[in-house]
């Protein structure tokens, strides 16, 4: 079974661009969620997404939004980025909101704003 | 805020000797607990979950133990084999099933000498 992917890998933007990341789960899993990683604040969650439906949210800026379409496929968008959004985002997938923590990690993309 | 948070940054050990990686929460409410670990240019990788309601879990080379009362949590790697460097961080079950629940370290860097 193929794991999650996440496209795409490296990303360089400026300050003021947006950016859309991509993250296709894992066949059968239905919930996907999206982390910040950073050396300076370690993982952060973003959001969860379940049946196309933003389940909970982290504690970040409204500029950060994301979408689940019908195939559990997952977008996120950052806009009007700033150079404190330089960060390795990832999405995680797993089979269901109540299932076990059993969360499995694509590998990230790298996002540097300059 | 409460966090989790690892004692030491950066553990180097000889390959063959076992290591231990330690892990401090200050949520006395948590009630589970993962282990992952990070390769270089890869998404975290689950190793390891233990429940409030135990002191210790074995998986394969490895074992987690948590001590409640000081609120400790351990992950021992038994034989530490050269695969074995990566970034290793806990996460705790805060609250609640979705993913916003569970609270990251900033991980320990596990270097292995030959």
């Amino acid at each position: 079974k193929a794991g999650v992917t996440q496209t795409p890998r490296y990303l360089i933007k400026t300050r003021g661009q947006q950016v859309t990341l991509s993250c296709s789960p894992i066949s059968g899993h239905r919930s996907v969620s999206w982390y910040q990683q950073t050396p300076g604040q370690g993982l952060q969650f973003l959001f969860e997404y379940f049946s196309e439906t933003q389940r909970n949210k982290g504690n970040f800026p409204g500029r950060f939004s994301g979408r689940q379409f019908s195939n559990s496929r997952s977008e996120m968008n950052v806009s009007t980025l700033e150079l404190g959004d330089s960060a390795l985002y990832l999405c995680a997938s797993r089979t269901s909101t109540l299932s076990s923590y059993e969360q499995y990690f694509g590998p990230g993309t790298r996002l540097t704003v300059t | 805020g409460e966090s989790v948070g690892l004692h030491l940054p950066t553990l180097s050990v000889q390959e063959g000797d076992n290591s231990i990686i330690n892990c401090a929460y200050s949520n006395s409410a948590s009630d589970y607990f993962i282990w992952y670990k990070q390769e270089s240019g890869k998404g975290p990788q689950f190793i390891i979950d233990i429940r409030s309601n135990m002191d210790k879990r074995q998986g394969q080379r490895v074992t987690v133990l948590l001590n409640k009362t000081v609120k400790h949590l351990s992950l021992q790697i038994a034989a530490t084999q050269p695969g074995d460097s990566a970034v290793y961080f806990c996460a705790e079950n805060t609250g609640g099933g979705g993913a916003d629940g569970l609270t990251f370290g900033k991980g320990t860097h596990l270097i292995i000498q030959p």
